[in-house]
């Protein structure tokens, strides 16, 4: 079975400064991974994701992430943190064998401090 | 194009009753899939739906079903509530790989009193 860890449910960032989200997964096959963002009383709305070639993705909003397997990790990047990037968001794996079917992580809650 | 689409927004139920969240998939998506999420226990996948049949399903009791229909509209019905049934009620639909993007509706808010 695979799963997800996210380190930190809470991390705190000034405006402007780098945003480093980590993601850890656990899966016996080569797994398909996403980020998502939630802001308040919304759904989910994909940042990236990873499926096949190459390692670092590149999302919306100016988010990144690099896929490392050595580590087991999909951490979550922007260089220079805005105000309205203050939301939760989830990391999540899914595999071939499982369908559609998203295991998510705990959920990182970001602020930006002005 | 329009997105996900969930309905009702907001419910209130209280104990013992049931109740049925309707979603809306993208025009053409053909899977669709619901999550409950919590404070406590996160984002859980309750099932997925493909061509109206269930393709998957998560680790919860019978009282949590759903369906899918020919358009691919989806409802998921809850019975006999418990108050620890409060939660958002996530919906998601894409193509079908396991690849694709799964696209989030809005959620319906249950509150079981």
């Amino acid at each position: 079975a695979q799963s997800v860890t996210q380190l930190g449910s809470h991390v705190s960032v000034s405006e402007g400064a780098l945003v480093l989200l980590r993601c850890n997964y656990s899966s016996s096959v080569p797994p398909y991974l996403f980020w998502y963002v939630q802001y308040p009383n919304q759904g989910l709305q994909l940042l990236l994701k990873y499926t096949t070639g190459a390692t670092l993705v590149k999302g919306i909003n100016g988010f990144e992430a690099e896929f490392k397997k050595s580590e087991t990790s999909f951490h979550l990047t922007k260089p220079s943190a805005h105000m309205s990037d203050a939301a939760e968001y989830f990391c999540a794996v899914r595999v071939g064998t499982s369908g559609s079917r998203l295991t998510f992580g705990e959920g990182t809650q970001l602020t930006v401090n002005p | 194009k329009a997105g996900v689409t969930q309905t009702p927004r907001y419910l209130i139920k209280t104990r013992g009753q049931q109740v049925t969240l309707s979603c809306s998939p993208i025009s053409g998506h053909r899977s669709v899939s619901w999550y409950q999420q919590t404070p406590g226990q996160g984002l859980q996948f309750l099932f997925e739906y493909f061509s109206e049949t269930q393709r998957n399903k998560g680790n919860f009791p019978g009282r949590f079903s759903g369906r899918q229909f020919s358009n691919s509209r989806s409802e998921m019905n809850v019975s006999t509530l418990e108050l620890g049934d409060s939660a958002l009620y996530l919906c998601a639909s894409s193509w079908a790989g396991v690849a694709d993007t799964q696209y989030f509706g809005p959620g319906t808010r249950l509150t079981v009193l």
